[in-house]
């Protein structure tokens, strides 16, 4: 059975500062891995996927994400935090063949401050 | 590309009433999703379709519950006597294929309210 857990239901940063949402997954088989963002009263909108392909993934909006086989984990990170990154972030995962079918994490609040 | 609709956006009735949602998918995608999210928490995987066909039910989608796709097209979810404990958000996705490379759009959701 497929797992997430992400450390740190709220994280708070200062416009600018460097931004680290971590993830951890458990998975029997060699999973795909997603971030997703939410904004209230909103769907999901996908910030990245890991595909087993290269383990650095880069996606939208400037977030990128690496993937350690040995340490399960896929935390995603910014550089910078703008105040339009305020919003909630999932991480999920998934297992071949389905790949559509996702476990996700409870998620993390991202609190961006002037 | 329209995005996936859902309809209504906001539902609030009284328990033991039963609601009807609708998902709207991309329209070339073929397969569909229904998700479960409630407060604090990120979306329970309910059920899914590809085309016409249910291929998988969660244990959260008790006898109350039940999904169609008629047609491979739109969606319903139906809840029966509805329980404070069905008060959630309910999602839609759809996606083409369940390849790796063909993601999931989701819709806005929608909120139900049990009073």
């Amino acid at each position: 059975a497929q797992s997430v857990t992400q450390l740190g239901s709220h994280v708070s940063v200062s416009e600018g500062a460097l931004v680290l949402l971590r993830c951890n997954y458990s998975s029997s088989v060699p999973p795909y891995l997603f971030w997703y963002v939410q904004y209230p009263n909103q769907g999901l909108q996908l910030l990245l996927k890991y595909t087993s392909a290269a383990t650095l993934v880069k996606g939208i909006n400037g977030f990128e994400a690496e993937f350690k086989k040995s340490e399960t984990s896929f935390h995603l990170t910014k550089p910078s935090a703008h105040m339009s990154d305020a919003a909630e972030y999932f991480c999920a995962v998934s297992e071949y063949p389905n790949a559509g079918k996702s476990t996700f994490g409870d998620g993390t609040t991202l609190t961006v401050k002037p | 590309d329209t995005g996936v609709s859902q309809d209504p956006r906001h539902k609030i009735t009284k328990r033991g009433q039963n609601v009807t949602f609708r998902c709207d998918p991309i329209s070339e995608h073929n397969r569909l999703y229904w998700y479960r999210q409630t407060l604090g928490q990120g979306p329970e995987f309910l059920t899914y379709f590809q085309n016409e066909a249910q291929l998988e039910k969660s244990r959260l989608l008790s006898d109350r519950f039940s999904a169609e796709r008629p047609k491979g097209s739109f969606s319903t979810l139906e809840i029966q006597r509805t329980e404070q404990g069905d008060s959630a958000m309910y999602l839609c996705a759809s996606s083409l294929g369940s390849e790796i490379n063909q993601p999931q759009h989701f819709g806005d959701g929608t909120r139900l309210s049990i009073l």
